[in-house]
């Protein structure tokens, strides 16, 4: 148990679907982030989160939407997605520039 | 852009032996960098960090390595486990500061 928790664990959705990622940390951390992990690949910075405020977009498609209410959850609103979107997200939070701790990730599958 | 990378994709150790993964990064003003061990069907968890002021650091069985003049790191396992069997990545913050870029990872698969 690191103490972000992620949910759903699993996620299957058409592309004219509409959902959400949560993810809560218990850690007390002011920064959150979202990274997207396909296969084969490294992990990809998403979206960051410091203090609430969004400090950083990694060119993420529009259809990607993030939200953060307070500094210990963090959503993910995902609509219109396309089948190369799947992928694990996974959502990590860090004091500062503080090594990162990760959830458990959402594995998200489009049809 | 500023990269870090794994040498190896996969790498296959028998379990009691010691296992090195190594990682090459490419921006010098780097300093600080962490490993990270993923396993099947969880989020990355922290095993064990350096800062660029130092050329080695030793956990529980895990020793990392940096070698600035060469920009190499590596993390070495003792005794290796069935359960040390995971992906293992490193990263590095970029040069404009900012969060940490991740290598592709090495699969460590333990045999038995």
């Amino acid at each position: 148990e690191t103490g972000v928790t992620q949910t759903p664990r699993h996620l299957v959705m058409g592309m004219t679907n509409k959902k959400s990622l949560k993810c809560e940390q218990h850690l007390g951390h002011n920064a959150m982030y979202w990274y997207k992990q396909s296969a084969k690949k490294p992990l990809e910075l998403m979206f960051v989160y410091n203090f609430k405020e969004q400090t950083e977009n990694n060119s993420v498609p529009s259809r990607f939407s993030p939200e953060c209410p307070n500094s210990s959850h963090l959503f993910l609103h995902l609509h219109t997605l396309q089948p190369e979107d799947s992928a694990l997200y996974l959502c990590a939070s860090s004091q500062g520039d503080a090594e990162a701790f990760f959830g458990q990730g959402t594995r998200l599958t489009v049809v | 852009g500023e990269s870090v990378g794994l040498h190896l994709p996969t790498l296959s150790v028998q379990e009691g032996d010691n296992s090195i993964i190594n990682c090459a990064y490419s921006n010098s003003a780097s300093d600080y960098f962490i490993w990270y061990k993923q396993e099947s069907g969880k989020g990355p968890q922290f095993i064990i960090d350096i800062r660029s002021n130092m050329d080695k650091r030793q956990g529980q069985r895990v020793t990392v390595l940096l070698n600035k003049t060469v920009k190499h790191l590596s993390l070495q396992i003792a005794a290796t486990q069935p359960g040390d069997s995971a992906v293992y990545f490193c990263a590095a913050p970029p040069a404009a500061g900012g969060k940490l870029i991740f290598g592709q990872g090495t699969e460590l698969s333990v045999k038995p």
